[in-house]
């Protein structure tokens, strides 16, 4: 079965430093591997997507996400972070077969300090 | 992109009663999907809502309980029935097109008492 993890709850970075976002997959064939983003009381936001081609993925608010089959990793990076960056952050991949159906990971939050 | 109106927003209900949650998008789309958030956990697959077929239900979750609707390729409604406190939850709607990303309502809040 597909799955993604999200091993941190929770990371804490300094406005201005480089933040970076782990998820890790364990799939079946191709991976179709997403990111979005949850503001507080607000629906999620598509970031980025990995589909085929070039392993660094850039997305949305400067965001960027490295895809590594090696280390079966798709994590998420920003090279200076913004106070307006802090929110949840969720890894997610499609479902096996021909279908679009999502399997997120636990959802990391993320917190930028001024 | 698509643009999905998803209503109500938020709403407290009385545990026994049923609320129904509307989304509307705005263009035609193939897939539609429902979501639940529990307070502080990820998001859950409820339901595919087939378009003039009944919808494709993930284990743990049964008709009877989460009745979906989806007369016309952009509109959908999920019916939350014989609600109790563990219905609080976050739904949201999703939309996509085969093998692009998906999109999401703002979630509808629902706090049952």
């Amino acid at each position: 079965a597909q799955s993604v993890a999200q091993p941190e709850d929770q990371v804490n970075v300094a406005e201005g430093n480089p933040l970076t976002v782990k998820c890790t997959y364990s799939v079946s064939g191709n991976p179709y591997l997403f990111w979005y983003v949850q503001y507080p009381n607000r629906g999620l936001q598509f970031l980025l997507k990995y589909i085929t081609g070039d392993n660094l993925v850039k997305g949305s608010y400067g965001f960027e996400a490295e895809f590594n089959k090696s280390q079966t990793s798709f994590h998420l990076k920003k090279p200076s972070a913004l106070v307006s960056d802090s929110a949840l952050y969720f890894c997610a991949v499609r479902d096996c077969g021909n279908t679009d159906k999502l399997i997120f990971g636990t959802g990391t939050r993320l917190q930028v300090f001024p | 992109s698509a643009v999905i109106s998803q209503k109500p927003s938020r709403d407290i209900c009385q545990r026994g009663t049923s609320l129904t949650i509307q989304c509307q998008v705005d263009s035609q789309v193939t897939m539609m999907f429902w979501y639940r958030q529990q307070p502080g956990q990820s998001l859950t697959l409820i339901a595919t809502a087939n378009q003039g077929s009944e919808a494709t239900y993930e284990s743990g979750f049964v008709i009877d309980k989460f009745p979906i609707s989806r007369p016309n390729l952009t509109f959908s409604t999920l019916t939350v029935s014989n609600m109790s406190p563990e219905d609080s939850s976050i739904y949201l709607c999703s939309v996509s097109q085969l093998n692009t990303e998906a999109f999401f309502g703002q979630g509808t809040r629902l706090t049952v008492v």
